[in-house]
């Protein structure tokens, strides 16, 4: 098994919709990581959990919401999105970083999930 | 606030030649680390090479290397003998703590 996966790959869903990504990582890592990826925009970093907590949240929208039940998996839960919300979404991961130092702990990511809102 | 500038949107490059991708940075940060990312039209992001601030000398990784200036906060990427599996997109990342700040990335084409 590769070391980040994603499913599903390609997602399509209407605004009223519900809807979850799901990111696992199979590198014994325990940083996970959500980015959103749109054209012509650098890649947002999203959301970070460490050690399964959630460190660090991007003035993202409350339609968007991270879920983290152990080191291995990452959800991201989607309801009543907007058409601008279309974008690549990838998953990483990597060691965690020691508190108060810069660490140059690789990011490994998934391939991403396509996401399209109509 | 930690920025990333790759001021190329696109580049070109004959196979077997050399190219040097840009990227600028702001940050007021001492000790941090800079990447390159590719990201192949399959969009699986792989990282290519990795500098520590803390280090003068440039890293290198086979045929990709880098020419890190921190004073003028410049870290650019340089292809050695291009492959047609190089072509894809190529992010420069700034990373402090737990954030990855990345530049909008250049597309880079190898022509045969």
């Amino acid at each position: 098994e590769t070391g980040v996966t994603q499913t599903p790959r390609h997602l399509v869903m209407g605004m009223t919709n519900k809807k979850s990504l799901k990111c696992e990582q199979h590198l014994g890592h325990n940083a996970m990581y959500w980015y959103k990826q749109s054209a012509k925009k650098p890649l947002e970093l999203m959301f970070v959990y460490s050690l399964e907590e959630r460190v660090e949240n991007n003035s993202v929208p409350s339609r968007f919401s991270p879920e983290c039940p152990n080191s291995s998996h990452l959800f991201l839960h989607l309801h009543t999105l907007q058409p601008e919300d279309s974008a690549l979404y990838l998953c990483a991961s990597s060691r965690t970083w020691a508190s108060g130092r810069a660490e140059g702990n690789e990011q490994f990511f998934g391939p991403g999930t396509r996401l399209t809102v109509l | 606030a930690q920025t990333v500038t790759q001021s190329q949107p696109e580049m070109s490059v004959q196979e077997a030649e050399t190219v040097t991708l840009s990227c600028t940075y702001d940050t007021s940060e001492n000790n941090y680390y800079l990447f390159w990312y590719k990201q192949p039209p399959s969009r699986q992001m792989i990282l290519v090479i990795r500098q520590e601030a803390y280090k003068q000398q440039n890293a290198t990784e086979n045929r990709f290397s880098v020419n890190f200036q921190k004073a003028a906060k410049s870290f650019s990427l340089k292809i050695s003998d291009s492959q047609l599996g190089d072509t894809a997109m190529y992010f420069c990342a700034f990373k402090y703590g737990n954030k990855l700040v990345f530049g909008a990335g250049t597309i880079l084409r190898v022509k045969s």
